[in-house]
């Protein structure tokens, strides 16, 4: 099944500075990633749609000029924090979908502390 | 607006028992639904997917049912173990490739 490694795992950075999260699909050529947030003992939450070659389309609610999305490979997928502030803090996963039965793989996912 | 339920925060179970964990679901309809294993600090793992026109499926100590008349999926996990302690993910599927999470059910199998 598809590999997918996301870097950092873990990142702490001050208020106001902007943090990028690298999520590479590394035996599987992926259009499409996708790009979640999960708060202490809540649900993963879809924060956007990364498409390989076009624009992201960001779920309701999300700040599409804070959360940059770029997606320049059929392998790499990035999310930029940009001015990000302590409510960003959380933890960031992204995935893509192997096929119709198997579901979709997640990264490790990236732990954000903004101080 | 869409909901998904999961029963409980917290299932404990002895080992060896059957662990089953309960997924409602409302205002959906969902072609398929999947389950999955999310450990402390890591990203969620695929189980299994269930599509709306099969009512059980299998794999290994692994079971799922989906009712789509009752609006719920059952997963089961047969002869647990401590190893199986995880928080457990219902995933029906939310429509143009999306999947949409539960908030999971926490297992403890104690041994």
């Amino acid at each position: 099944g598809a590999v997918v490694s996301q870097h950092p795992s873990w990142v702490i950075c001050k208020s106001g500075t902007s943090v990028k999260i690298e999520c590479r699909s590394l035996d599987f050529q992926a259009t499409t990633m996708f790009w979640y947030r999960q708060f202490p003992k809540q649900s993963l939450m879809l924060m956007a749609t990364s498409n390989e070659g076009s624009k992201a389309t960001y779920e309701q609610g999300v700040e599409k000029d804070k959360f940059l999305i770029n997606h320049a490979s059929l392998t790499l997928s990035t999310l930029t924090v940009t001015s990000a502030h302590p409510e960003d803090s959380s933890f960031y996963i992204c995935s893509v979908q192997q096929g119709a039965d198997g579901g979709y793989t997640f990264g490790s996912g990236t732990r954000l502390t903004v101080v | 607006s869409q909901k998904i339920e999961q029963n409980s925060e917290a299932l404990n179970i002895q080992e060896g028992k059957t662990a089953t964990l309960t997924c409602n679901y409302t205002n959906y309809s969902p072609a398929y639904l999947q389950w999955y294993r999310q450990d402390p600090g890591r990203g969620p793992v695929f189980l299994l997917l269930i599509r709306e026109n099969e009512k059980e499926k299998r794999k290994e100590r692994l079971k799922v049912t989906f009712d789509t008349t009752l609006k719920q999926s059952l997963f089961h996990i047969t002869a647990s173990q401590p190893a199986d302690s995880a928080t457990y993910l219902c995933a029906p599927d939310g429509g143009y490739q999306k999947v949409t999470f539960g908030t999971g059910t926490k297992l403890q199998v104690i041994p």
